[in-house]
């Protein structure tokens, strides 16, 4: 079993629906991240969070430390927001080395 | 503009011979890492470093040195090209500690022949 694991793999929507990307976990956490990954491979970091809520724009990226669980939501979904998303967190609680979920690839058709 | 610049961004090498992998960044972060990006895999950290003179292995060091003399460059060398490391790989940098997000560098896509 992966320490981080991603669902669903591969998500196909039509644009402006609302789009949710699970991400659980059992290795230690301390901050979690979430990461887009662009069709030409650069990868960009979205959010670190370590509790409750973030929101920039139309993205929102919740956590549950309980459960170890994280979602990444997009409302209003657009064309431009197809790419691969991942979840990353720490090996061990506090620590940087980062464990990478194998990423949920998103594909928003007009 | 501030951030982290790898290069190249494409390379071919033979079995056997030797490149660097270049890594510099300009926001005097502590913490650099080196990650490999394989198809089915998630990224995995190669090796990395939390300031000047130190570094340590990540999961998958086997092939691969590193060294840090400046804050700035964190370079990635493969010694002996093997086809499994054909790959794309990430530079990314961070301040030390946790609570901080990383940028990544563009990528290199390597082919090893």
């Amino acid at each position: 079993k992966n320490e981080v694991e991603q669902s669903p793999q591969n998500l196909t929507a039509q644009e402006g629906e609302f789009i949710t990307i699970n991400c659980s976990y059992s290795v230690g956490i301390s901050a979690l991240h979430w990461l887009q990954q662009h069709p030409g491979g650069g990868i960009v970091s979205l959010f670190m969070l370590s509790s409750g809520k973030k929101k920039h724009g139309r993205l929102i990226a919740t956590i549950n430390i309980q459960e170890k669980h994280s979602s990444l939501h997009i409302t209003a979904s657009h064309p431009r927001d197809s790419a691969v998303y991942i979840c990353a967190a720490p090996r061990i609680q506090g620590a940087q080395k980062l464990v990478f979920g194998q990423g949920t690839r998103l594909t928003i058709n007009p | 503009n501030a951030g982290v610049t790898q290069t190249p961004k494409f390379q071919v090498l033979k079995t056997g011979q030797s490149m660097t992998l270049q890594c510099a960044q300009d926001m005097n972060h502590e913490y650099m890492s080196w990650y490999r990006q394989d198809p089915g895999m998630g990224l995995r950290l190669i090796h990395y470093s939390v300031g000047a003179g130190i570094t340590d292995q990540g999961e998958v060091p086997n092939g691969y040195n590193v060294s840090r003399s400046t804050t700035e460059d964190f370079p990635l060398r493969l010694l002996s090209a093997a086809p499994s490391q054909t790959s794309v790989y990430f530079c990314a940098s961070s301040y030390e500690g946790y609570g901080y997000g990383y940028t990544f560098g563009s990528g290199t896509r390597l082919t090893v022949v």
